[in-house]
């Protein structure tokens, strides 16, 4: 049971327009969310994150949104650059049995065409 | 500079050959777990460990077996390797008790079992 999905497998945007990646969860327990970059050869790399008091937090050109009704989050990348074409893992957490477990999304590969 | 470190990067072998992967980092983490990556499937946890000699299983240890006996280091052993635990591995770190950031990964080892 995938308790997180992101069920867009790839994206493609022009540079300079808007890219948003969709993220959907399924354990109303969940609290904290984090998105990852992850580059060919290289390990995941922590890009933002929410906390699930809040609905946005920004950083720069990156924006994460999170709907708790909806149990939905989506990475707003304004304006996407060729750099940015990486794959994108969203990843969730819930305290259990004293730490904080991450379980993630089977990633979207975005690429920003010049 | 603050990292997790892997070795090897890449690495073939054949059915049952038994081999190690190690994982070091030196942000003096207390928590440190190991990840495979399949192709849509995302990145699934084998096993964690909370602190020194503290270890257990995330969600696909079968195949698997780690060790603890420093802070700094957690190797991931397979027994007998089968064509199945062909993947792409990940060890990462956290600071225990603090999930702002999550995750600080390695830059991965390609295994092929042939």
């Amino acid at each position: 049971d995938q308790q997180v999905k992101q069920n867009s497998p790839s994206l493609s945007v022009q540079e300079g327009r808007i890219s948003i990646l969709n993220c959907d969860y399924t354990n109303s327990m969940f609290d904290y969310f984090l998105w990852y970059k992850k580059y060919p050869a290289e390990g995941p790399t922590f890009l933002i994150s929410i906390s699930s008091i809040k609905d946005k937090n920004e950083d720069g050109r990156f924006t994460v949104f999170l709907n708790k009704s909806a149990k939905h989050l989506s990475l707003h990348i304004v304006p996407s650059q060729p750099g940015d074409s990486a794959v994108y893992f969203c990843a969730a957490s819930a305290r259990t049995s004293g730490t904080y477990k991450y379980i993630f999304g089977t990633g979207t590969r975005l690429k920003v065409l010049a | 500079e603050a990292q997790v470190t892997q070795n090897p990067r890449y690495l073939i072998t054949v059915t049952g050959k038994k081999l190690t992967v190690t994982c070091s980092q030196n942000m003096n983490h207390e928590y440190m777990s190991w990840y495979r990556q399949d192709p849509g499937l995302g990145l699934r946890q084998i096993y964690y460990s909370m602190n020194v000699e503290v270890t257990d299983k995330g969600d696909v240890p079968e195949g698997y077996k780690v060790s603890r006996k420093e802070k700094r280091n957690f190797p991931l052993i397979l027994e007998s390797p089968s064509p199945n635990q062909t993947s792409l591995y990940f060890c990462a770190s956290s600071l225990f008790g603090t999930r702002n950031y999550g995750y600080t990964f390695g830059s991965g080892t390609r295994l092929t079992v042939v």
